[in-house]
């Protein structure tokens, strides 16, 4: 059963790009959130999608937007990158079903580089 | 607003010993839930337990344990018999009830483990 899986593991970009991470969430799993964790600091949450839609969102610039395909998998993209938006990028997922959730298994993280 | 103040920032401690990391929390909703999360060099956060607010019993996980004590806001969590694979950064976190989606965890900074053999 694999687990939740992120691409690519690492990645460069210069000031101003623009850049596309990608996670598939677990087998079973249909809700996935976004976070970001500057070196150092515990992750800070950027968004959750469920059922294709963006359902909650954390206190990030519209620069950071996202996407949730029908097979659950989701993107991240970040427009005009700024070097403060250098960190680790983690993806989890957890299943939903109304009134009960389970708990978020996290992706090992895509490592962003602003130069 | 929710915060969780992990005090410690790093910790050292040889293996076998026992190591207790704190994590103190707050919130203004009487739902809650706590969460601990292991994250080693590799990067994945690893879930250790959750903890919702109407459950203040202890939890005891082979060489792992939590102490929940709302009284004093805290969620700390031991490890006995530290070994040299522990090392690694902890996380407390503390989310809200979920509502049409799942927890919105809020994480502390950490504090890293280094266990020396």
């Amino acid at each position: 059963d694999a687990g939740v899986t992120q691409s690519p593991t690492h990645l460069i970009k210069t000031r101003g790009q623009q850049v596309t991470l990608r996670c598939s969430p677990k087998s079973g799993h249909d809700t996935v959130s976004w976070y970001q964790q500057a070196l150092g600091q515990g992750p800070q949450f950027i968004f959750q999608y469920y059922e294709e839609e963006e359902r909650q969102r954390g206190n990030f610039p519209d620069r950071f937007s996202g996407h949730q395909f029908p097979n659950y998998s989701s993107e991240l993209n970040v427009n005009a990158l700024l070097l403060g938006d250098s960190a680790l990028y983690l993806c989890a997922s957890s299943w939903y079903r109304g009134d009960s959730t389970d708990t978020q298994y996290f992706g090992p993280g895509t490592r962003l580089t602003v130069l | 607003a929710q915060k969780v103040t992990q005090a410690q920032t790093e910790i050292s401690v040889v293996e076998k010993e026992d190591v207790t990391l704190d994590c103190v929390y707050e919130t203004r909703d009487t739902t809650y839930y706590l969460f601990w999360y292991k994250q080693p060099p590799s990067g994945e956060l690893v879930f250790l337990i959750r903890r919702n607010s109407f459950d203040e019993q202890n939890e005891i996980s082979g060489r792992y344990s939590w102490n929940f004590q709302k009284s004093t806001s805290s969620f700390n969590f031991t490890i006995t018999a530290s070994q040299v694979v522990d090392s690694a950064v902890y996380f407390c976190a503390l989310s809200e009830a979920p509502s049409g989606g799942s927890y919105i965890p809020t994480f502390g900074r950490g504090t890293s483990l280094i266990v020396h053999p």
